[in-house]
C-alpha cells in the first residue's frame, strides 16, 4: 500500500511566521503535489513536483514556496504566513508507470495562522 | 474558469437507497475521470475512474458513468450504507499535462439511517 505522511496533522502560528510543512512517501513516486484544501472550492493546486530539485508552479503559487531534495520528500514553505493561508493543505504523490493519472494523499495538514 | 463542476454541496440519500452523484466539465481533452472519497480528518481516497474511451466503469457498488456528448459523468452507489457518508471529489486529467487533476468543489453524501 502506497503510504503518504505529513509531518503534523493540526498546526497554529502566527501571522509573519515561516512555516514548512513536509511530506514524505514511501513508493518511490516520481510525482509529488501540494494542495489546499477550502470549503467550496474543492482542492487546488499549489505547487507540484516530477522529480528531485524540480517543481512547477500549480494555480495557486503565490505566498508559497517549495523544496524537494530527496525523491520521497516535498516540502511546502510558507515564507511568511498570512491569516488567509489559514486551510488544510494536504499532500500526494503519483507515479509515471501504472494508474498515472491516479494520485495518493496523505492525511492532511490543517493549519490555523492567527 | 471551474473546468470541472460539481453542482450539488450536498445531498441525503436513505440507507439502502441509490446515491447519484454528478460531475459536469467544460474540456473535452480530458483523458480520465476519477471519483474520490474523503473522510473529515483524512486526506482524499481513491475511489474509481473512467477513461474517456468507455461509457462505464463498475467496481462493486460503485459504478461511474460518463456521457461524453453531454460533458457529463455520475458515480453511483447501490445499496448507500452509512459508511458512504463522505465528501465525494469528482477529478479530470489530461495525458498532455502531464496528468495533472482538475478538481470539483466536493459533494457531502449523507446516508440517513
Amino acid at each position: 500500500d502506497v503510504k503518504v505522511t505529513q509531518s503534523s496533522r493540526y498546526l497554529v502560528k502566527r501571522t509573519g511566521e515561516k512555516v514548512f510543512l513536509e511530506c514524505v512517501q514511501d513508493m518511490d513516486h516520481e510525482n509529488m503535489f501540494w494542495y489546499r484544501q477550502d470549503p467550496g472550492l474543492g482542492l487546488r493546486l499549489i505547487y507540484f513536483s516530477y522529480d528531485v530539485k524540480m517543481k512547477e508552479k500549480g494555480d495557486i503559487p503565490e505566498g508559497y514556496s517549495v523544496s524537494r531534495e530527496k525523491k520521497e520528500r516535498f516540502s511546502l514553505i510558507l515564507e511568511s504566513a498570512s491569516t488567509n493561508q489559514t486551510s488544510m493543505y494536504l499532500c500526494a504523490s503519483s507515479s509515471f508507470s501504472g494508474a498515472k493519472e491516479t494520485q495518493y494523499f496523505g492525511p492532511g495538514t490543517r493549519l490555523l495562522v492567527l | 474558469d471551474q473546468q470541472v463542476k460539481q453542482n450539488s454541496p450536498s445531498l441525503s440519500v436513505q440507507e439502502g437507497r441509490i446515491s447519484i452523484l454528478n460531475c459536469d466539465y467544460t474540456n473535452s481533452m480530458f483523458d480520465y475521470f476519477l471519483w474520490y472519497k474523503k473522510y473529515p480528518a483524512e486526506g482524499p481516497t481513491f475511489l474509481i475512474s473512467i477513461s474517456s474511451i468507455k461509457d462505464k466503469n463498475e467496481d462493486g457498488r460503485f459504478t461511474v458513468f460518463l456521457n461524453k456528448s453531454a460533458k457529463h459523468l455520475s458515480l453511483h452507489i447501490v445499496p448507500s450504507q452509512p459508511g458512504d457518508s463522505a465528501v465525494y471529489f469528482c477529478a479530470a486529467s489530461r495525458m498532455d499535462s502531464n496528468y495533472q487533476l482538475i478538481w470539483g468543489a466536493g459533494t457531502k453524501l449523507i446516508i440517513k439511517p
